[in-house]
């Protein structure tokens, strides 16, 4: 149980153009989703953490416009990269709790985003 | 000074060994702890879990919170090559809707 998709698992675009990631929770209903952003050799840096229907809540120093994130289920959660440059370029993961639970998070297996 | 320390490493061991990964904290509002192992270009796996102190073990993985000491372990037995991968320690105090902080995470290469 407890299983976290992420759809596409890496994708590469031309600067300029905008990028949907999806996550979806397999097996469970999660209160709360989180997306992370991850450069080689370090540690996940939490991006933003979103619940069903509401706005998303972004980390200081994260532009809310340039990730655009939607939660429209408790299953479901897309980051969308918009303008992306290619600084923009990084694994992205998201993660999701079950409501039911215990206290921590399962995360997806990642996607590998490329901007030329 | 970071709520979480963790030594990145690279920690390098012969197949068999006893591996001990380590971090301390400074918030005594946790109370979830959490080892999450990384492969290369994978999203973290949860791998052990536990509320408050004490062990808790699983196959060959023991976790072990010491929160007098605000200290905790995760112990491999009879480590393999396939235990090769980056160990995340994360913590929470179940507020803020399950935030987690992470330590750095140490590189383990388990050599056959």
């Amino acid at each position: 149980g407890a299983v976290v998709s992420q759809h596409p698992s890496w994708v590469i675009c031309k600067s300029g153009t905008s990028v949907k990631i999806e996550c979806r929770s397999l097996d469970f209903q999660a209160t709360t989703m989180f997306w992370y952003r991850q450069f080689p050799k370090q540690s996940l840096m939490l991006m933003a953490t979103s619940n069903e229907g509401s706005k998303a809540t972004y980390e200081q120093g994260v532009e809310k416009d340039k990730f655009l994130i939607n939660h429209a289920s408790l299953t479901l959660s897309t980051l969308t990269v918009t303008s992306a440059h290619p600084e923009d370029s990084s694994f992205y993961i998201c993660s999701a709790n079950d409501r039911r639970g215990i206290e921590t998070q399962y995360f997806g297996p990642g996607t590998r985003l490329l901007v030329l | 000074q970071k709520e979480v320390e963790q030594d990145p490493g690279p920690l390098s061991v012969p197949e068999g060994a006893i591996v001990s990964l380590n971090c301390t904290y400074s918030n005594s509002a946790f109370q979830y702890f959490m080892w999450y192992r990384q492969y290369s270009r994978k999203g973290p796996e949860l791998l052990m879990y536990t509320y408050s102190s004490g062990n808790k073990e699983d196959g060959r993985f023991t976790a072990q919170v010491d929160k007098s000491s605000k200290y905790i372990s995760l112990f491999i037995r009879d480590s393999q090559p396939s235990d090769s991968a980056t160990y995340l320690c994360a913590m929470s105090a179940g507020t803020s809707g399950s935030r987690l902080t992470f330590g750095e995470g140490t590189q383990l290469t388990v050599n056959p």
